[in-house]
């Protein structure tokens, strides 16, 4: 099972907001760097933030990240029905089984 | 653009070995700051990280499946190439390569993904 852990599902009415957690520990979150990817419905999981807080060009500012601690988590603003999808967040894990983990997914819903 | 595009058969038999190539195009598998690696997604369910390698043959395994998981890299072609063996019904999954850039201790990210490709194990 994941290491990470996020809300299995999320929603909310166009044009509002929501935050999705990411829950992890000092082996993980605590000391690496944060990414989170969607994953539209029947498509290739695609970078959304990488390094915490930073956007790969052609992402909009809707979309932001934050780290405090051994937790992250994936802001978006503006809530558009192009946004549903499934979202992962993603780090390295350096523990005595080092590897790269991604959470367990959450689910948006635009209501 | 960098593109990468996942190859290899849909069907795989119980116990047998998984094979899958990845064709890189639009960049160099001979950067210096990226591992090149597999991740898999059985339906309905989450990512699992498979492993990744760095141009020169350097390796990361995922320890639940490092026994039975082989990823090689060949650089005339651009390609990589991952090889799963003593597969079952749990390796039936959507199976992606991808680029990962990294700081050469940890990857930091995973920024360009295959579309992916279907391997079912069944009989």
């Amino acid at each position: 099972q994941s290491v990470l852990t996020q809300p299995p599902s999320v929603s909310a009415a166009p044009g509002q907001k929501v935050t999705i957690s990411c829950s992890g520990s000092s082996s993980n979150i605590g000391n690496n760097y944060v990414s989170w990817y969607q994953q539209l419905p029947g498509t290739a999981p695609k970078l959304l933030i990488y390094d915490n807080n930073k956007r790969p060009s052609g992402i909009p500012d809707r979309f932001s990240g934050s780290k405090s601690g051994t937790s992250a988590t994936l802001g978006i603003t503006g809530l558009q029905t192009g946004d549903e999808a499934d979202y992962y967040c993603g780090t390295w894990d350096s523990s005595l089984s080092a590897r790269y983990v991604f959470g367990t997914g959450t689910k948006v819903t635009v209501l | 653009q960098l593109q990468l595009q996942e190859s290899g058969p849909g069907l795989v038999k119980p116990s047998e070995t998984l094979s899958l190539t990845c064709t890189v195009s639009g960049g160099s598998i001979s950067s210096s700051s990226y591992y090149w690696g597999w991740i898999r997604q059985p339906p309905g369910k989450g990512l699992e990280w498979i492993g990744s390698i760095y141009y020169s043959g350097s390796t990361y395994y995922n320890p639940s499946l490092k026994s039975r998981v082989t990823i090689s890299v060949d650089t005339s072609k651009n390609q990589f190439s991952l090889k799963l063996s003593s597969v079952t019904a749990a390796d039936t999954a959507v199976y992606y390569c991808a680029r990962h850039s990294t700081d050469m201790t940890t990857v930091t990210t995973i920024d360009y993904w295959g579309q992916g490709t279907l391997v079912t194990v069944s009989s």
